[in-house]
């Protein structure tokens, strides 16, 4: 079946620095990939779509500078969270859509901003 | 916009009890899916309904979708401890727009 893998599983940065996360689809091409973020017992929402080759789009509410998309390929997409703060501190889970699979979910990263 | 939302939001029942859980959406959709969710873990996928009318079955749990009324109702059988954990349902908008809108999330807990 189709496998996600998101990287890393768990950060702790400091307050203003940078953290990228990374979400691959390890036997599919992705068309669309979809970053949510969750937290503590929420349900998740979703932060952003991003197509490969295009600008994310950006659900509302959402700050597009500072949460970076990059969808460079079709198996790999990036969501950086600038100058993070601890408000930042969440759940973010990737998900990748692919012609045949429907919607596969990556594992999930645990961001904690000190 | 699309609103989801799942009842109860907590559920404690017993073991070998049976329950359902209910899932309601504000848009046309006939794409609906079933996801667990253990403590500090991602998604698992439970269930994909496609039509309306869709009844699966895995296990104890058994979905199903009425795309008319905007309902799907995901029901335990016999519970077990096992089961304990968040249950979501999401919504699928049209076709060219495809992306997943959560419901609410129910906690399940089974009591010995």
């Amino acid at each position: 079946g189709a496998v996600v893998s998101q990287h890393p599983s768990w950060v702790i940065c400091k307050s203003g620095t940078s953290v990228k996360i990374e979400c691959r689809s390890l036997d599919f091409q992705a068309t669309t990939m979809f970053w949510y973020r969750q937290f503590p017992k929420q349900s998740l929402m979703l932060m952003a779509t991003s197509n490969e080759g295009s600008k994310a789009t950006y659900e509302q509410g959402v700050e597009k500078d500072k949460f970076l998309i990059n969808h460079a390929s079709l198996t790999l997409s990036t969501l950086t969270v600038t100058s993070a703060h601890p408000e930042d501190s969440s759940f973010y889970i990737c998900s990748a859509r692919g012609a045949r699979w429907g919607y596969t979910f990556g594992s999930g990263t645990r961001l904690t901003v000190v | 916009e699309l609103k989801v939302e799942q009842n109860p939001l907590f559920l404690s029942m017993q073991e070998g009890k049976n329950y359902t859980i209910y899932c309601n959406y504000s848009t046309t959709s006939d794409r609906l899916y079933w996801y667990r969710q253990d403590p500090g873990k991602s998604l698992e996928s439970l269930f994909v309904l496609l039509s309306n009318g869709a009844v699966k079955q895995e296990g104890r749990l058994m979905a199903s979708l009425d795309t008319k009324a905007r309902l799907s109702t995901l029901h335990i059988t016999a519970a077990v401890h096992d089961l304990s954990a968040t249950y979501f349902c999401a919504v699928d908008l049209s076709f060219g727009n495809e992306k997943l809108t959560f419901g609410t999330g129910t906690r399940l807990t089974i009591i010995p």
